[in-house]
């Protein structure tokens, strides 16, 4: 149990395009999920938390009309990296925090803006 | 504010070696600390969390408070302990982690 998948895995867009990237919990209903990014040998830098229903908690320096995230149900949160740019690729990872009060990871997706 | 620190980006052992992977925190309040691990290829799994007590994987860490402490402890490495370990904070005040920098461990044969 406790499965986060995330879609796409891998995605290569080009410069000015806005990319989607879902985060589903399989198998249980996750109030709040959050968002991180890691950059090459780098650990995972929060970027905004996500409740069901409200709108999210960036943290500080994460643009926000940049970094468009939706969390329209207890199961689904989108990330739209809104007119990517090269800068902007990285690994993006999401987690769910579920039922027994801990973070459940997603695979993570590899951003290549061109 | 609340920050983790983990002093060795490497670290190198033989296996059947024992291992310490260091973790210290800053925290005003009574954290619950969290060891990550990321084995090649794959995704952040919990290892052990502090309240828990447990022992995984043959590992097991003691939250320190007067050092401020979170070492993760195994008396005898295996190749496959080989991963990416991550300390983490949460505070008492949400469920947001705080991430250390990560310890790339390598058991050698």
């Amino acid at each position: 149990g406790a499965v986060v998948s995330q879609h796409p895995s891998r995605v290569i867009c080009k410069s000015g395009t806005s990319v989607k990237i879902e985060c589903r919990s399989l198998d249980f209903q996750a109030t709040t999920m959050f968002w991180y990014r890691q950059f090459p040998k780098q650990s995972l830098m929060l970027m905004a938390t996500s409740n069901e229903g409200s709108k999210a908690t960036y943290e500080q320096g994460v643009e926000k009309d940049k970094f468009l995230i939706n969390h329209a149900s207890l199961t689904l949160s989108t990330l739209t990296v809104t007119s990517a740019h090269p800068e902007d690729s990285s690994f993006y990872i999401c987690s769910a925090y579920g039922y027994t009060d801990t973070q459940y990871f997603g695979p993570g997706t590899r951003l290549t803006v061109l | 504010a609340q920050r983790v620190t983990q002093p060795e980006k490497l670290l190198s052992v033989f296996k059947g070696a024992p291992v310490e992977l260091k973790c210290n925190y800053s925290y005003s309040g009574s954290p619950e600390l969290f060891w990550y691990v990321q084995y090649s290829r794959q995704r952040l799994q919990l290892l052990l969390r502090h309240i828990s007590r447990e022992s995984i994987k043959g590992f097991t860490a003691d939250l320190n408070k007067g050092e401020t402490s979170f070492h993760l402890k195994k008396p005898f490495a295996q190749e496959e302990d080989s991963a990416m370990y991550y300390c983490a904070l949460r505070g008492t005040s949400g469920s947001r982690l705080t991430f250390g920098e990560g310890t790339q461990l390598t058991v050698n044969p």
